[in-house]
This record gives C-alpha cells, sequence and structure tokens, in this order.
C-alpha cells in the first residue's frame, strides 16, 4: 500500500481481554517497528523486525506483550491479560532497510482499556 | 546506556521568532539522528535526518539541525516560526533501531 496502515485506529477493551493489533507495512519494506507512546510520553520501543531474522523483542515491557510478522509483512501485536497501564496509542513503523532511511509511522491504534 | 535527552517538555514562541529545541544523546557511536514532528491527531512525520558528512542538515518546511559531535547534540532550529509549527517534536537516534526523546511540545503565540 501507498502508507503503513494499523487497525483498529480505536480499541476499547475490559480490563483482562487479549487484545490484537494489527500492522500492514509499506510493500517491500522489509523492517517493521512497533512503539507506545503513553498520554504526555515519548516513544517507548517495543519491538523490530528485521527481514527474516529473529525479532528484537528487548522493549517488550512484561511477558503479556507478543508479537508476530507473517510471511514478512503484516504484524500482529497482541496483549495477554490487558491492564489499565496498557492504556496508549500503539505505532507501527516500517523502513525499507532499517534506520538508516527514516521510518514511515502509521497512525497508531489508540488502545483504552477499561 | 543508549538514551535520548530532550530537555524542553514544553516551549511557547511568538509566530514569526526564532526557535531551537535542544536534543542531547548518550550512543556508544555516533548513531544516526532524525526530527520527527507530530501534529495534533497526526502521525509522526520526518522533518530531516543526519547520517555523516555535513553536520548543517536542511529539512522541510524550513527546519535545520546541527550535530555537534563534542556536545553529543543535535538540535532542531527555525528562523520563523509559523502557527502551523504548533506540534510535537520529537529527537530520534539509533543504528539498528531507533530510540526517541519525550518530546518537546511547541506552542506558537500569535
Amino acid at each position: 500500500g501507498a502508507g503503513v496502515s494499523q487497525s483498529p485506529s480505536n480499541k476499547v477493551t475490559e480490563k483482562g481481554k487479549d487484545v490484537e493489533l494489527r500492522c500492514d507495512p509499506i510493500s517491500g519494506h522489509t523492517a517493521l517497528y512497533w512503539y507506545r507512546q503513553s498520554l504526555g510520553q515519548g516513544l517507548e520501543f517495543l519491538i523490530y523486525f528485521q527481514g527474516n531474522s529473529a525479532p528484537d523483542k528487548s522493549g517488550l515491557p512484561s511477558d503479556r506483550f507478543s508479537a508476530e510478522r507473517t510471511g514478512g509483512s503484516v504484524s500482529t501485536l497482541t496483549i495477554q491479560r490487558t491492564q489499565q497501564e496498557d492504556s496508549a496509542v500503539y505505532l507501527c513503523a516500517s523502513s525499507s532497510s532499517g534506520v538508516a532511511y527514516g521510518y514511515t509511522f502509521g497512525s497508531g491504534t489508540r488502545l483504552t482499556v477499561v | 546506556a543508549q538514551s535520548v535527552t530532550q530537555p524542553d517538555i514544553h516551549i511557547t514562541v511568538s509566530e514569526g521568532a526564532s526557535l531551537e529545541l535542544r536534543c542531547n544523546y548518550s550512543y556508544g557511536a555516533t548513531p544516526y539522528l532524525f526530527w520527527y514532528v507530530q501534529s495534533p491527531g497526526q502521525g509522526l512525520q520526518l522533518l530531516l535526518k543526519y547520517f555523516s558528512g555535513d553536520t548543517l542538515v536542511q529539512g522541510i518546511k524550513g527546519f535545520e539541525a546541527e550535530f555537534k559531535r563534542s556536545q553529543s547534540s543535535f538540535n532542531l532550529r527555525k528562523p520563523s516560526v509559523h502557527w502551523s509549527d504548533a506540534a510535537e517534536y520529537f529527537c530520534a537516534v539509533g543504528t539498528n533501531d531507533m530510540r526517541f526523546g519525550a518530546g518537546t511540545r511547541l506552542t506558537v503565540k500569535p
């Protein structure tokens, strides 16, 4: 596609439920990143996929968070047993070849845990 | 440890005045350096980036930034601010992945 597409744009869920957030990167982009932006905060790195390499999961805040990237394209970020502190905007970005070329960001998914 | 610091949480300038947003970083080697802007309700847009070479880089919307290795800084500047520049500005650094500062919110007074 022309840009990075994220769905849903908004998600309200009850505490304790699982949620899945989807990211569809720009076609041909080998690198895909997930970030979390809490209210009034900067972007917190979560996970990074580069081609067929093992993902860098060093930013995932707990084992309730996981992500996968199927076929080197679409990625899903899953949060299990959601907590209120998980409420944030989850941003996905893709790049043609890693950091050097900068990222193209999606519009994000605003997650609210009630 | 890698870190990106934007010392100013919020800056207010008058329209037409000059602007400088500060960014300092701590990294093992000179990383790639970026500035992004996030307007209300909008996604992040890349303003400019530095890889190597000329330490003064030009970006979109009339912005520029200067890399100073001795100060580990990459400050963003604009000679004359427009009301439409009101937004959140993020400095980012990285090599394999990008780490962001906490952001500086810019308010522009008429």
